[in-house]
């Protein structure tokens, strides 16, 4: 049974803080995804690895980076937080043209 | 770059009634469309996919259809029940072989009782 978590269910940051979600999984995936989820935006493509070390933008990069040291866990950072990168971020995994497994997602809330 | 349309944004069906989501994606090199639900305050989840060489899946009361020529697919749940309520994003694989999904904005369903 594939699992994906992620590090935190909800999180609150200031403005200006330095964010980091890290987002495991445990079935070996190659490619790994990190999403942004608003409502009436539907799923939106920050980042995604499709190996270790290896990341590619998806249509929202501005504001984020990322990172993949290991193949099982793909962090994404948000240098200097936001308000208007107060969302929902969701971590996705697959095998290569596989179904995506998404983790459960982090709330995060900038002030 | 490469989109999905889907359609319609909200549906309202009665319980028991069949219920439609339509797709259209631009990218004429994918093969790969998956459907997802999402529950209120959960993870989306495959519920049902199909590549491009079959034009019909089914599984239960969930089907999807793909028309390559058109360039659509469609997702269709026949007797619905109040647990099909959910958020349905319908998705097409990237061609360029990267694996990517383009994802649909999703179609929230609702079932009247």
């Amino acid at each position: 049974d594939v699992k994906v978590t992620q590090s935190s269910r909800y999180l609150v940051k200031r403005t200006g803080e330095k964010v980091f979600l890290e987002c495991v999984q445990d079935m070996d995936h190659e490619n790994m995804f990190w999403y942004r989820q608003d409502p009436g935006l539907g799923l939106r493509l920050i980042y995604f690895s499709y190996d270790v070390k290896m990341k590619e933008k998806g249509d929202i990069p501005e504001g984020y980076s990322v990172s993949r040291e290991k193949k099982e866990r793909f962090s994404l950072i948000l240098e200097s937080a936001s308000t208007n990168q107060t969302s929902m971020y969701l971590c996705a995994s697959s095998s290569h043209g596989r179904e995506q497994y998404f983790g459960p997602g982090t709330r995060l809330t900038v002030t | 770059g490469e989109n999905v349309e889907q359609h319609p944004s909200t549906l309202s069906v009665q319980e028991g009634d069949s219920a439609v989501i339509k797709c259209t994606y631009s990218d004429s090199a994918s093969n790969y469309f998956p459907w997802y639900k999402q529950e209120l305050g959960k993870r989306p989840q495959l519920i049902i996919d199909i590549r491009s060489n079959v034009g019909e899946k089914k599984d239960q009361r969930i089907a999807v259809t793909l028309n390559k020529t058109a360039k659509h697919f469609s997702l269709h749940i026949t007797e619905t029940q109040p647990e099909d309520s959910a958020v349905y994003f319908c998705a097409a694989q990237e061609g360029k072989g990267n694996y990517q999904l383009i994802w649909g904005a999703g179609t929230k369903l609702i079932i009247k009782p």
